[in-house]
């Protein structure tokens, strides 16, 4: 039962524009939510975070959304650049009633075209 | 700037064989953690340590076990290896529950 789902495997997008990706959870006890970046043979990076007593954080060119009442979030980035080309994670906290387990969606891949 | 630190970052084992996995981490962080992601997975929690004496089953503990040396250092040990023990393992830490966990740049494990 995948509590933390990225519907969309890849997503391609032209240098400049805006890049979108999205991510849906089931558990309504997740009460915070990070974003990962991951390059290919390198550990995840911590990008960015919202807890949901806000529906909207921002750094630099990042933006997250979320929006409870339909257990969706999203993570902006703009513009896109081509070193934004990696793999983007979503996780929450508290699967299994503990806080310190985080539950990862499967990833998409962002490639971002100069 | 280490950050996280994991050995080996590749390892071929037989099935059956042990091996112990290391890592440590230098920001003083109480939280320690080992996932592993397989293809097309997310990362799956094995076990974490909350804090130094204490550790906790995650998603997928089975196979492995876990030891909590010092506040530095979790490190992860597979008894007797299986095929689908096959994957890339990962170390992260963390100040605590809801802080940003940093990743160690992960272990290459295959199992013949």
């Amino acid at each position: 039962d995948q509590q933390v789902k990225q519907n969309s495997p890849s997503l391609s997008v032209q240098e400049g524009r805006i890049s979108i990706l999205n991510c849906d959870y089931t558990n309504s006890m997740f009460d915070y939510f990070l974003w990962y970046k991951k390059y290919p043979a390198e550990g995840p990076t911590f990008l960015i975070s919202i807890s949901s007593i806000k529906d909207k954080n921002e750094d630099g060119r990042f933006t997250v959304f979320l929006n409870k009442s339909a257990k969706h979030l999203s993570l902006h980035i703009v513009p896109s650049q081509p070193g934004d080309s990696a793999v983007y994670f979503c996780a929450a906290p508290n699967s299994g009633g503990s806080n310190y387990k985080l539950t990862f969606g499967k990833g998409t891949l962002l490639t971002v075209n100069p | 700037n280490a950050g996280v630190t994991q050995t080996p970052k590749f390892q071929v084992l037989k099935t059956g064989q042990s091996m112990t996995l290391q890592c440590a981490q230098d920001m003083n962080h109480n939280s320690m953690y080992w996932y592993r992601q397989d293809p097309g997975m997310g990362l799956r929690l094995i076990y974490y340590s909350a804090s130094e004496g204490t550790t906790d089953k995650g998603e997928v503990p089975n196979g492995y076990n876990v030891s909590r040396l010092n506040k530095r250092e979790f490190s992860l040990r597979l008894e007797s290896a299986a095929p689908s023990q096959t994957s890339v393992y990962f170390c992260a830490s963390s100040e605590g529950p809801y802080q940003p966990q940093h990743f160690g740049d992960g272990t290459r494990l295959s199992i013949l």
